[in-house]
């Protein structure tokens, strides 16, 4: 399994965008990259995934550069309500995967 | 159903007692996880099921936890003697398929171990 390591906490204000930067430094060919989203007291839910170059959905976007060895999740505009876990996975989309979650970031977005 | 299904969503049980969490999947998900959250902390993996093969126990912290799957349907997780170390949110998830398809997550059961 690709080991992910993101920022344990990042603080924001309203209006703004916010990027997490996820590094996956041994990731493999076939691996892709997954970011979920938790609110307090939910589950995850998926956001965004993407294996290279750029991926753009109502939620999110998400950078993928080159190397794919990292990978940014960029949020526009965040609102109090963005205020969330989120996590970053890497691994194939076929195959045998196991669900492991990090520690993820905790952003706060603040008035 | 429309989404993943977990019972009850608040479980308060005395210390040494035994509970039983359920979990309903979506329907056709042949993928389930049971995962840990305590209060502040990211999610603790406990098991896996992925179709008919055996599950990955890998993440069940001790021989009080034991999980069980009936082929693609409901899962329940079982804590026997609990200690008020098992509060905790227990989530499930389901996925369509192998590999990391978008996974489902329930609303969680809470459990709280007086």
């Amino acid at each position: 399994l690709a080991k992910t390591t993101q920022p344990i906490s990042m603080d924001s204000y309203e209006g703004q965008e916010v990027n997490i930067t996820c590094s996956h430094n041994n990731i493999a060919t076939n691996d892709y990259i997954t970011w979920y989203q938790q609110f307090p007291s939910q589950g995850p839910r998926f956001i965004i995934q993407g294996y290279k170059t750029k991926v753009t959905n109502e939620v999110a976007s998400l950078f993928i550069p080159a190397d794919r060895k990292s990978s940014t999740l960029s949020l526009p505009r965040v609102s109090l309500s963005d205020t969330a876990v989120y996590y970053c996975l890497v691994g194939p989309l076929a195959g045998t995967y196991k669900y492991i979650f990090g520690t993820g970031t905790r952003l706060k977005v603040l008035a | 159903g429309a989404g993943v299904s977990q019972s009850p969503s608040n479980k308060v049980t005395e210390k040494g007692k035994d509970v039983e969490l359920r979990c309903d999947p979506i329907s056709g998900h042949t993928a389930l996880y049971w995962y840990r959250q305590r209060l502040g902390q990211g999610l603790e993996f406990l098991i896996y099921f992925q179709g008919n093969s055996a599950p990955d126990k890998s993440g069940l912290p001790s021989d009080r936890f034991s999980a069980e799957r009936t082929g693609e349907s409901v899962s329940t997780l079982t804590i026997q003697r609990t200690q008020q170390e098992d509060s905790a949110v227990y989530l499930c998830a389901s996925t369509p398929d192998r590999g990391v398809t978008e996974a489902f997550f329930g609303q969680g059961t809470r459990l709280t171990v007086v």
